[in-house]
C-alpha cells in the first residue's frame, strides 16, 4: 500500500515560517490534503486539492506538491498554529485513503 | 448546523462485536461519501472504511477487511461501521468525516466515539 512519510517534528520561532514535507512515490501525480489537529480537538482540514484553502484559514497557509513530497507552509508562525499536521491522499491503486504519521508544529 | 455526532463505543472484550453511528444534520447526506478514520491513543489519525453515497461502493483498509462493515441509511441521515472480532488494535478514538464532492478532503469530522478493547 501506498506510504506517506512525514517529519515527526518540526520546531519554528514565532513569526518565522514552517515547513512541513509529505513524501512519497510519485506524490506530486496525487492530490494532497492536509490536516490541523489540536489536542483534544478532532482534525480540520487547512488544505485541500494541494492548494486551496478553506474559508476562514488564514492565507498564512499554503500547500504545494510535486515530485516525491507535497510541503505545506505556515509563514510568520503564531503560538496557536502549535498542533499535529497530517497529510493525506487517496491512493487510487489500491483504492484506499491514506495519512501521514503526523508531525507535531512546536512554536518555540 | 451542519454536524456529525458519532455513538456506540464503550468497553468490548476481545473477539466481540460493536456498531458503532454516526448522525449527520445540515446538509443533504446521501449526495456525499463518507469515512470512519480512528486514532489510538497517542498515535495519528489511520483511515479505515469509506462508503459511496449511494451506498453501493465500499472501501476498507487491509487491516480490517473481513472484521469492519460500512453501511449507510440515507433515510435517516445515518452512518454505520459494524465491528466484529474486536482486537486490542482496534482501540482507538473512532471518527466518522465527511468527504467533499468528487472524494476529496474530509471536510467535517465528528467528535469522536472511543472503543476500548480489553479483557
Amino acid at each position: 500500500s501506498y506510504v506517506l512519510s512525514q517529519p515527526p517534528s518540526v520546531s519554528v520561532a514565532p513569526g518565522e515560517t514552517a515547513r512541513i514535507t509529505c513524501g512519497g512515490n510519485s506524490i506530486g501525480s496525487k492530490t494532497v490534503h492536509w490536516y490541523q489537529q489540536k489536542p483534544g480537538r478532532a482534525p480540520m482540514v487547512v488544505i485541500y486539492y494541494n492548494s486551496d484553502r478553506p474559508s476562514g484559514i488564514p492565507e498564512r497557509f499554503s500547500g504545494s506538491n510535486s515530485g516525491n513530497a507535497a510541503t505545506l507552509s505556515i509563514t510568520r508562525v503564531e503560538a496557536g498554529d502549535e498542533a499535529d499536521y497530517y497529510c493525506q491522499v487517496w491512493d487510487n491503486v489500491s483504492d484506499q485513503r491514506v495519512f501521514g504519521g503526523g508531525t507535531k508544529l512546536t512554536v518555540l | 448546523e451542519v454536524q456529525l455526532v458519532e455513538s456506540g463505543g464503550g468497553l468490548a472484550q476481545p473477539g466481540g462485536s460493536l456498531r458503532l453511528s454516526c448522525a449527520a444534520s445540515g446538509f443533504t447526506f446521501s449526495s456525499y461519501a463518507m469515512s470512519w478514520v480512528r486514532q489510538a491513543p497517542g498515535k495519528g489519525l489511520e483511515w479505515v472504511s469509506a462508503l459511496s453515497g449511494s451506498g453501493s461502493r465500499t472501501y476498507y483498509t487491509d487491516s480490517v477487511k473481513g472484521r469492519f462493515t460500512i453501511s449507510r441509511d440515507n433515510s435517516k441521515n445515518t452512518l454505520f461501521l459494524q465491528i466484529n472480532r474486536l482486537r486490542a488494535e482496534d482501540t482507538a478514538r473512532y471518527y466518522c468525516a465527511k468527504a467533499q464532492l468528487g472524494g476529496g478532503a474530509f471536510d467535517m469530522w465528528g467528535q469522536g466515539t472511543v472503543v476500548t478493547v480489553s479483557s
